[in-house]
């Protein structure tokens, strides 16, 4: 079955040094979607990237899929503590379910 | 406009007994899908249930059984519980690609 890996598992960081986590698919996807949990809480939905080599932003976060529609990755720009908390790639091969990687818990020191 | 709600929130069983756990998605979706996230992990998919019907299934025993009523809402069943059902189980709805999460059932199987 369709697999996502997602590197690394962790990252602890000062604030403001950047950071980035990478997620790649064993399967072509349809599309690939970013989603963050911050602790105790629930996955909530940031991004969607649909289009071979898409690039997107959202303020300091920038969103990456490649080429191949294989991997994707996540870059954030001088991290603030509001980013605490684990991000998650979620590959969708077009069914609308989705297969999640296993997340990347970033914590970012003052 | 109410999200997606789930309940109970939190719950304890003891091992071989059954449990249902409820959700309804947010207004106007009628796709919903479960998903069990395990302490450290990703969610994972469990099912998907649309117009009533389960239309996709991940890699979970028949143990996890589901159901869809006409308003969309959702029930998951678990029957003869095992310690390491013990998760938070997750209801997604969506309506399009952006999968909307509820807070989750906390389940503890002891």
């Amino acid at each position: 079955g369709q697999q996502v890996m997602q590197i690394p598992q962790y990252q602890h960081v000062q604030e403001g040094e950047d950071f980035t986590t990478y997620c790649n698919s064993s399967t072509t996807l349809s599309n690939i979607q970013w989603y963050k949990q911050r602790p105790g809480g629930h996955p909530v939905f940031l991004i969607q990237l649909v289009k071979s080599g898409e690039v997107k932003k959202q303020k300091r976060l920038t969103f990456q899929f490649g080429e191949a529609k294989k991997n994707s990755s996540l870059h954030i720009t001088a991290t603030q503590t509001t980013d605490v908390g684990t991000y998650f790639c979620a590959g969708d091969t077009g069914r609308r379910a989705l297969t999640f990687g296993s997340g990347t818990r970033l914590q970012v020191q003052p | 406009d109410a999200g997606v709600t789930q309940s109970p929130t939190h719950l304890i069983k003891t091992r071989g007994q059954q449990v249902t756990l409820r959700c309804s998605p947010k207004s106007g979706h009628d796709t919903v899908s479960w998903y069990q996230q395990a302490l450290g992990q990703g969610p994972q998919f469990i099912f998907q249930y649309y117009e009533e019907e389960e239309r996709q299934r991940g890699n979970f025993p028949d143990r996890f059984s589901g159901h869809q009523f006409p308003n969309y809402s959702s029930e998951l069943n678990v029957n003869a519980l095992l310690l390491g059902d013990s998760a938070l189980y997750l209801c997604a709805s969506t309506q399009g690609s952006e999968a909307f999460f509820g807070q989750g059932t906390r389940l503890t199987v002891v």
